[in-house]
């Protein structure tokens, strides 16, 4: 199947930094990546959805200036958390549907990222 | 999209067949139902799709009754390795994309 795949998978950061968190579709192209956070025992909460070419569009209550994020190209979409702080503490995953079976349901996630704001 | 409500957690034994079922009372016509498992600190992957009546391939089964108002997936001869949170999720095949996940249901394979 289709591969995403997350960098870094695990960062630790001082409190008032920012971190990048990069997907990438590996072998398919990909108009729609999702962003998501999982807190420990916890169920996956969408965030966001990342158009390519276009602003990304957020769920309520995720602050999209804290959450930056970027869908530069058919194949890759960042999340910069910034001015992170110990509650953003959290499991990243990103998700996307291959151009042109968008329909199809199927969607492949990455290997998550997990963040540590000290 | 319809909510889905399934049990918080399952417990069974190496070999057995395990059955989640998963309600969703306010199901679409135009809505699918989608089965993604995930082990702890990865992300989930995709299991099992339908529509309705029956669907299976190589990992499980998927029964949807005819008014489509609940699912059950059905995986046989559990072993350890089907330890993971197993999520059931509805959605047309237009907005179908954006799923949101509910709480999931937590299965315990024990020897």
């Amino acid at each position: 199947g289709a591969v995403v795949s997350q960098h870094p998978s695990w960062v630790i950061c001082k409190s008032g930094t920012s971190v990048k968190i990069e997907c990438r579709s590996l072998d398919f192209q990909a108009t729609t990546m999702f962003w998501y956070r999982q807190f420990p025992k916890q169920s996956l909460m969408l965030m966001a959805t990342s158009n390519e070419g276009s602003k990304a569009t957020y769920e309520q209550g995720v602050e999209k200036d804290k959450f930056l994020i970027n869908h530069a190209s058919l194949t890759l979409s960042t999340l910069t958390v910034t001015s992170a702080h110990p509650e953003d503490s959290s499991f990243y995953i990103c998700s996307a549907s291959e151009l042109g079976r968008e329909n199809t349901g199927e969607l492949f996630f990455g290997e998550g990222s997990r963040l540590t704001v000290l | 999209l319809a909510k889905t409500t399934q049990p918080i957690s399952m417990d069974s034994y190496e070999g057995q067949e395990v059955n989640i079922t998963c309600s969703h009372n306010n199901i679409a016509t135009n809505d699918y139902i989608t089965w993604y498992q995930q082990f702890p600190s990865q992300g989930p992957r995709f299991i099992i799709q339908g529509y309705k009546t029956k669907v299976t391939n190589e990992v499980a089964s998927l029964f949807i009754p005819a008014d489509r108002k609940s699912s059950t997936l059905s995986l046989p001869r559990v072993s350890l390795s089907d330890t993971a949170v197993y999520y059931c999720l509805v959605g047309d095949d237009t907005g179908f994309q954006k799923l949101v996940f509910g709480t999931g249901t937590r299965l315990l394979v024990s020897p």
